[in-house]
């Protein structure tokens, strides 16, 4: 167990919904990082916050957004949902140390329809 | 976009023997880390090497950087069937506290 939860585990939605994941990390850390796995795209940086602002950019689509609370949970916002946005989706944090490492939780398990 | 790629894509071996698996990256790195995955779940981190390093072991484990040829190893010695799952080799550039840059991965399987 990494310390980092994610919630749902699993989402059924259809096309053009709006959905809105959840994630807490690790006590301590203030650095959260959002990750996309797909099959055709593996795994994919979406973008990270540190301490409730947004701190760098991955391959995030302008339809996704994400905010980071001063609780340090963040939530990852996917609207106008397509077929092809069907994938895990992951959290990571990190203690925002110099050589950081992320620990990941278990993930989101979009299907889109 | 991938910067690292793992070879081999795919690798099965029987219980007892070592897996070797190798990451190829592109740009300049501030730390590589490798990460262990099993059947679609959660990211376990088992080890992170900095770029400054070329050794590091733990437990089973043993990874390699060479930053001149921009790769890296990971050796998991006596592998169990627990050990299959997917490997990927993840690089952060910059400071080193940007998000990680992926490969595609390595799927081990240990036959009992």
């Amino acid at each position: 167990d990494s310390g980092v939860t994610q919630t749902p585990k699993h989402l059924i939605t259809a096309t053009g919904q709006r959905v809105t994941l959840r994630c807490s990390p690790r006590s301590g850390d203030l650095s959260v990082y959002w990750y996309q796995q797909s099959l055709d795209q593996g795994l994919q940086f979406l973008i990270q916050y540190y301490n409730g602002e947004e701190r760098a950019k991955g391959n995030i689509l302008e339809r996704f957004s994400a905010q980071q609370f001063p609780d340090l949970h963040s939530e990852l916002n996917l609207s106008s949902l397509e077929l092809g946005d069907s994938a895990l989706y992951f959290c990571a944090s990190s203690s925002q140390t110099v050589y950081n490492e992320q620990f990941f939780g278990p993930g989101t398990r979009l299907t889109v329809l | 976009s991938q910067q690292g790629e793992e070879d081999p894509q795919a690798l099965s071996i029987q219980e007892g023997e070592n897996a070797t698996m190798n990451c190829s990256y592109k740009t300049s790195i501030n730390n590589l880390q490798w990460y262990r995955q099993n059947s679609g779940r959660g990211l376990v981190h088992l080890i992170l090497i900095r770029s400054n390093e070329r050794e590091k072991h733990s437990g089973r484990l043993r990874v390699t950087l060479d930053t001149s040829k921009k790769s890296s190893s990971l050796l998991i010695t006596a592998s169990r069937a627990a050990d299959t799952a997917s490997y990927f080799c993840a690089t952060a550039s910059g400071g080193g506290a940007d998000g990680l840059t992926f490969g595609k991965g390595t799927h081990l399987i240990i036959q009992p």
